[in-house]
């Protein structure tokens, strides 16, 4: 089956540096890709990765290793705004090359 | 950047009656689109898949007659929630894809309320 596990919520202070982690299972990987959701709002695409490695996009960095079916989103110099929801989604690299998305893990970002 | 969008952005309606939201992609063409049903403090989970011209793909568990998807140009995709029910409250939410770089652009949302 498919599985894609995060941590259910994470608190941070401002001007911190936190990961968020994603652990997959699924039956074909094509990349992982991370977003961000605020409430009542649409996701909004933050990062992709197909190789192993680090990719980095401003505060944002995503890691993937294909080996280890494990990544992360790291967020440094948090803001208030960055208070969301992020997800990891699975690319697959059969069909349609579907999204599959994560649990989910809510960040509460503090004064 | 690619636009979608969705229309309408709330609706409420009466349960047994039928409701059907749009899907658009504004700039761009979209062969494939997505469709996904989020409920409160939980993931995103995709209903069905569509390509322009033929008929949905729908995921295990997800009822095909009551979930009626209709992807007639390659700028439009419909769901229509049939006999709608308290238990079909939740958030629904498209997307597209581009037939060049594969990426997926998410529509804002759609919040479906069944009293």
């Amino acid at each position: 089956g498919q599985s894609l596990e995060q941590p259910s919520e994470v608190t941070a202070v401002e001007g911190a540096i936190v990961q968020i982690n994603c652990t997959y299972q699924t039956s074909g990987f094509y990349g992982l890709s991370w977003y961000q959701q605020h409430d009542g709002g649409a996701p909004t695409f933050l990062s992709y990765n197909a190789l192993d490695g680090l990719e980095e996009t401003g505060r944002f960095s995503s890691f993937l290793s294909r080996s280890d079916s494990y990544g992360y989103l790291l967020l440094q110099e948090l803001q208030m705004k960055d208070s969301a929801s992020y997800f990891c989604a699975v690319k697959e690299n059969t069909g349609f090359q579907k999204l599959v998305f994560g649990t989910g893990t809510r960040l509460l970002v503090s004064p | 950047g690619a636009v979608v969008s969705q229309h309408p952005s709330w609706v409420i309606c009466k349960s047994g009656t039928s409701v059907k939201i749009e899907c658009r992609s504004l700039d761009f063409q979209a062969t494939t689109m997505f469709w996904y049903r989020q409920f409160p403090k939980q993931s995103l989970m995709l209903m069905a898949t569509s390509n322009e011209g033929s008929k949905a793909t729908y995921e295990q568990g997800v009822e095909k007659d009551k979930f009626l998807i209709n992807h007639a140009s390659l700028t439009l995709s419909t769901l229509t929630v049939t006999s709608a029910h308290p238990e079909d409250s939740s958030f629904y939410i498209c997307s597209a894809r581009t037939s060049g770089s594969g990426e997926q652009f998410f529509g804002p949302g759609t919040r479906l309320t069944v009293l």
